[in-house]
């Protein structure tokens, strides 16, 4: 069956350090893997789309790769703050054609000052 | 501002009464979808929209139905509520749904008594 995993367990992180967090599926061929942040009893915001032929996208202190090989998707955040505290989902599309969002269960990230 | 707007933002209800909760976007965007958040299995797609008239099941559509009358609109009805269905709903729109960003709603946490 298709199946998204994120770190299983939070993170807890000092300030200034980075983040990483993990992204694997299995018996998907996605197009394009997207990742979010939903912080507490809010919706979901957008921050990152990486295509399949892409390796790697970043967006200020954020970096996204994809490595379709090992079916792994990888989440940086870099000099954390306390205001990156939140939990990151990621999601992806099995094809280009395909209207089905997949999201992962999420990892949450708490960042200590 | 662009948003999805959801309502009501919480329902407490009985077991078979049924319920409308609304969803409206206002950013002219051709595709909506309904999810759900469970603790531990992330969000799970229910029913998702192309376009006016044309909707189609997601991962898990037992239990309810939509409609898509207009653009803007996309409500999700719960004809008769069961307490399996108690859970964190969210609204997202994109402009086409094809490796379009998600914009959420605020979500509507609903318990079924």
């Amino acid at each position: 069956s298709q199946k998204i995993e994120q770190n299983s367990e939070a993170l807890n992180i000092q300030e200034g350090k980075t983040a990483t967090l993990t992204c694997n599926y299995t018996n998907y061929s996605p197009a394009y893997l997207q990742w979010y942040r939903q912080d507490p009893g809010r919706g979901p915001v957008f921050l990152l789309l990486i295509r399949e032929n892409e390796k790697e996208k970043r967006k200020e202190r954020l970096k996204v790769t994809f490595d379709t090989t090992l079916k792994q998707s990888l989440f940086h955040i870099t000099a954390s703050q306390p205001a990156d505290s939140a939990t990151y989902l990621c999601a992806l599309l099995p094809s280009p054609l395909d209207y089905k969002l997949s999201f992962g269960a999420g990892t949450t990230v708490t960042v200590r000052a | 501002e662009a948003q999805v707007t959801q309502n009501p933002r919480y329902l407490i209800t009985v077991t078979g009464k049924k319920l409308t909760v609304t969803c409206s976007q206002n950013m002219n965007h051709e595709y909506m979808s309904w999810y759900r958040q469970d603790p531990g299995l992330g969000l799970r797609q229910i029913y998702y929209s192309m376009n006016v008239e044309a909707t189609d099941k997601g991962d898990v559509p037992e239990g309810y139905k939509v409609s898509r009358k207009e653009k803007r609109n996309f409500p999700l009805i719960l004809e008769s509520p069961s307490p399996n269905q108690t859970s964190l709903y969210f609204c997202a729109s994109s402009q086409t749904g094809l490796s379009e960003k998600l914009f959420f709603g605020s979500g509507t946490q609903l318990s079924v008594l």
